[in-house]
């Protein structure tokens, strides 16, 4: 009965590397959602997704920021050139509907450090 | 534009004791959910309690209720009989039914001492 899960928990990268976060969603949920929290914050949206389909990125950089939901396997969050700003957690959430009606469930966030 | 404060930075009760988290929201849309979610030092983020705006029955979960407050755009969290493992940061967090994106407080850090 596993939950979301991200990988890695805590990821260090210098300056101008490439950033990638990964997320399962709970088994049988299609719809993914990317929040990140910087200190002492709520989180704020980034993006949502669905299989293959990008629905909503409003809340992500328009550049060095990516992400995927691919038919198979997991959902990727891309940093590109990270900077020293990108450090935060980033959460996953899945849901297996639009949020509408449903609790969006949390993974247990991914922890990036840009020294 | 739809927002939620949460005027309580940190708060810190005895353990046993009852402590009330505030959240207020503003926002146009009449229907909507609210939730509160909890964040332990593993940084998880944990649902703790759901409310439905047509709903007037205040949600429940154990030791854990809501007073939502429609009218007033109030959606507090109660927790009876406090325990030390309720020390985490509390997030007041607020979507409309026609949207997706979670809008979140600024959290509460609730401190319960022995």
């Amino acid at each position: 009965n596993a939950g979301v899960m991200q990988n890695p928990r805590h990821l260090v990268r210098r300056r101008g590397q490439e950033a990638r976060l990964r997320c399962s969603p709970v088994k049988g949920h299609s719809h993914v959602y990317w929040y990140r929290q910087l200190p002492e914050e709520g989180l704020k949206f980034m993006v949502y997704l669905q299989k293959e389909n990008i629905i909503d990125e409003s809340g992500m950089p328009k550049e060095r920021f990516s992400a995927e939901f691919p038919k198979e396997g997991p959902s990727i969050l891309r940093i590109q050139q990270v900077v020293r700003g990108d450090s935060a957690a980033y959460f996953c959430a899945s849901s297996p509907r639009q949020g509408r009606e449903d609790t969006q469930y949390f993974g247990p966030g991914t922890r990036l450090t840009v020294l | 534009a739809q927002t939620v404060t949460q005027s309580q930075p940190e708060m810190s009760v005895q353990e046993a004791e009852t402590v009330t988290l505030s959240c207020t929201y503003d926002t146009s849309e009449n229907n909507y959910y609210l939730f509160w979610y909890k964040q332990p030092p593993s940084r998880q983020m944990i649902l703790v309690i759901r409310q439905e705006a047509y709903k007037q029955q205040n949600a429940t979960e154990n030791r854990f209720s809501v007073n939502f407050q429609k009218a007033a755009k109030s959606f507090s969290l109660k927790i009876s009989d406090s325990q030390l493992g309720d020390t985490a940061m509390y997030f007041c967090a607020f979507v409309a039914v026609s949207n997706y994106q979670l809008i979140w407080g600024a959290g509460t850090k609730l401190i319960i001492k022995p």
